[in-house]
């Protein structure tokens, strides 16, 4: 059974500290993982897709790369407004085109 | 470019009531889909829309959830009746369809069951 698992559930940074969270996954073949920002209220907001090991993308402070078996994604000098949790989903190859396992998240809170 | 519009905001209803979601997705998007979130778990997809032809709904609860796309774009959500384990946030997203599966999120709608 294809399975995310994101650690750790909350992470508390001091502003500037950087810091990276895990996402393992179990599927028997993968699409594509996708990492997404959801701040409270509102719906999860699209940020990297990654395809292939060895793949990594960056936006601003974020950075995401991907093995075969984890992703990771590195928070480099966060700042508050970094605050969010983050959200890392698997495309499976055995499941429809667009149907993304989303991960529980990691919560990340940044005080100044 | 107008986002995935979805209403209501909130809702509070009495358990075995009924209760209905609407979503319009972004202009052009294929595929529309509707994700419940229980707070604290990431989103779980209840069923999945290409145009109007349902593409996925092995884990919508068919013996009280129901949901439509008439025409291929706007959808709606409906419960009957509601359940105490219902109370979530109920997402609607959307995407291009076979060139991406990168879906763009509504705001939601939060579902209070008591």
């Amino acid at each position: 059974e294809d399975q995310v698992t994101q650690s750790p559930e909350a992470l508390r940074l001091q502003e500037g500290e950087s810091s990276s969270l895990n996402c393992s996954y179990t599927v028997s073949g993968l699409r594509g993982l996708f990492w997404y920002r959801q701040d409270p209220g509102k719906g999860p907001e699209f940020l990297f897709t990654l395809y292939s090991a060895g793949e990594e993308k960056e936006k601003e402070r974020l950075k995401a790369t991907l093995t075969k078996k984890e992703s990771f994604l590195h928070i480099t000098a966060p700042k508050p407004e970094d605050s969010a949790t983050y959200l890392c989903a698997v495309h499976p190859t055995t499941d429809s085109w667009g149907k993304l396992q989303f991960g529980a998240g990691t919560q990340v809170v940044v005080t100044p | 470019e107008a986002g995935v519009a979805q209403s209501p905001r909130y809702k509070i209803i009495e358990k075995r009531q009924s209760v209905a979601f609407w979503c319009n997705p972004i202009s052009g998007h294929a595929t529309l889909y509707w994700y419940q979130q229980i707070l604290g778990q990431g989103p779980k997809l209840l069923i999945q829309f290409q145009n109007n032809g349902v593409v996925d709904d092995s884990q919508l609860p068919k013996d009280r959830f129901s949901a439509e796309r008439l025409k291929g774009v706007d959808s709606t959500l409906k419960i009957q009746p509601a359940k105490l384990e219902d109370s979530a946030v109920y997402l609607c997203a959307s995407s291009l369809g076979d060139s991406s599966a990168e879906a763009f999120f509504g705001q939601g709608t939060r579902l209070t069951v008591v």
